[in-house]
């Protein structure tokens, strides 16, 4: 799987949107972004997941490059409940056992 | 609740003692997954089942360290003689995986403490 980089941690104002990056610069043709969230004492969650078209779901969107070497997570309205560590993964669908390699993500922290 | 479920939710044992985990996956789900997960850090693949079969084990996975998933269904990750270093959340996932895009379900993980 290709290596992702991501801020060590971000803050956020509770209401707006919420821009988390990832760069994948290694990112192979069919490799695809995916976004896992881990809130405090919890298990992840899948968020979302892109190869090259930008997508939204009822959780976030995520905007993918066109060079696909980098990619932006966005939480449209930030809650309290958003505060979270967020992982990037750049994976092929299946592949290796369809498991999942984490890095150490961003934590956000939403503010009132 | 469908979820997968994971017990205990929180284990502290003594050095040198042996701790058992269960995990009970999303019914039809067919890939049951464990990861380790320290302070700080990501999640890190253990080992996963495709019904019964084990399929890989990382080499995290000592000799200390076994899992099973009987019949399919449940999982079990047993460690003998806890070490000081086995202090971790123990998360478990499940997914099914003739899904085109099979996403994986977390537990809320058992917390290992060793003393």
């Amino acid at each position: 799987d290709a290596k992702t980089t991501q801020p060590t941690s971000m803050d956020c104002a509770e209401g707006r949107a919420a821009n988390l990056p990832c760069n994948h610069s290694t990112i192979s043709g069919n490799e695809y972004v995916y976004w896992y969230r881990q809130i405090h004492s919890q298990g992840p969650q899948y968020i979302i997941h892109g190869l090259k078209n930008n997508e939204t779901n009822e959780m976030a969107s995520l905007i993918i490059t066109e060079d696909r070497k980098s990619s932006t997570l966005i939480l449209p309205h930030a809650t309290l409940r958003d505060t979270a560590v967020y992982y990037c993964i750049v994976r092929v669908p299946k592949a290796a056992g369809n498991k999942l390699t984490f890095g150490g993500g961003t934590r956000v922290l939403v503010k009132p | 609740d469908t979820g997968v479920s994971q017990d205990p939710r929180h284990k502290i044992t003594k050095r040198g003692q042996n701790v058992t985990f269960r995990c009970d996956p999303i019914s039809e789900h067919n890939r049951l997954y464990w990861y380790r997960q320290t302070l700080g850090q990501g999640p890190e693949f253990l080992t996963y089942f495709q019904n019964e079969a084990q399929l890989e084990k990382s080499r995290l996975l000592s000799d200390r360290f076994s899992a099973e998933r009987p019949k399919g269904s449940f999982s079990t990750l047993e460690i003998q003689r806890t070490e000081q270093g086995d202090s971790a959340m123990y998360l478990c996932a499940s997914s099914l995986v003739v899904d085109v895009y099979p996403e994986a379900f977390f537990g809320q993980g058992t917390r290992l403490t060793v003393v």
